[in-house]
């Protein structure tokens, strides 16, 4: 696998459900991001860890919880939530691996469902 | 607060020029990114600017005005496979991972 890598791709789910989201990037990456895309909004961002470490948290919901274990994966675990948390979220790394930017690359991304 | 915006939608022809702009107002710049998002798939990074000036890769090329608080994305001989959203976004000066992002302009190029 190359890239960075989202898991499950759809997910539908009811408001009692707990799931998780899954991201992993093989760049060699320090940072690893949460975005939300809903339709004709621009991308929000939720989480950013850093070498393992939250250093973002935009007032997001605690329905939301994020989980860094290392620099490669990233998890997004979903409990009680809104039919208006149905949306496109993308992970996205960046920093090291020899960009000279810290340009960010993006997941696929999972679309939710929330029923 | 935040404020990064582009126009909702462009429509150009296949073989012309399109320039996408941006207009921002942050409380800190550290760079401008543009990025590339069919629909369905991920944001691909297209360009970067930091400097005031023009950057060119191939038929893309990017424009910078920090005193302005704009940039252009010129987008040269389109081709159908250009159809995409085009969005815009600004690093925060002081958090180097943190970016903000405008809505995105959905270009359609029609032959």
């Amino acid at each position: 696998e190359t890239g960075v890598t989202q898991t499950p791709r759809h997910l539908v789910m009811g408001m009692t459900n707990k799931k998780s989201l899954k991201c992993e990037q093989h760049l060699g990456h320090n940072a690893m991001y949460w975005y939300k895309q809903s339709a004709k909004k621009p991308l929000e961002l939720m989480f950013v860890y850093n070498f393992k470490e939250q250093t973002e948290n935009n007032s997001v919901p605690s329905r939301f919880s994020p989980e860094c274990p290392n620099s490669s994966h990233l998890f997004l675990h979903l409990h009680t939530l809104q039919p208006e948390d149905s949306a496109l979220y993308l992970c996205a790394s960046s920093g090291g691996g020899g960009d000279s930017y810290n340009e960010q690359f993006f997941g696929p991304g999972t679309r939710l469902t929330v029923l | 607060g935040q404020n990064i915006d582009q126009p909702t939608e462009m429509t150009a022809t296949e073989g012309a020029i399109v320039q996408i702009n941006c207009t921002y107002q942050t409380s800190g710049f550290n760079g401008l990114f543009w990025y590339q998002q069919h629909a369905g798939e991920a944001p691909t990074f297209l360009s970067y600017n930091v400097l005031d000036g023009l950057e060119e890769k191939g038929r893309f090329s990017s424009f910078l005005s920090r005193s302005k608080g704009y940039s252009y994305l010129l987008l040269k001989e389109l081709q159908m496979k250009d159809s995409a959203s085009y969005l815009c976004a600004v690093r925060g000066r002081y958090n180097f991972n943190k970016f903000y992002f405008g809505s995105g302009t959905k270009l359609n190029v029609k032959p």
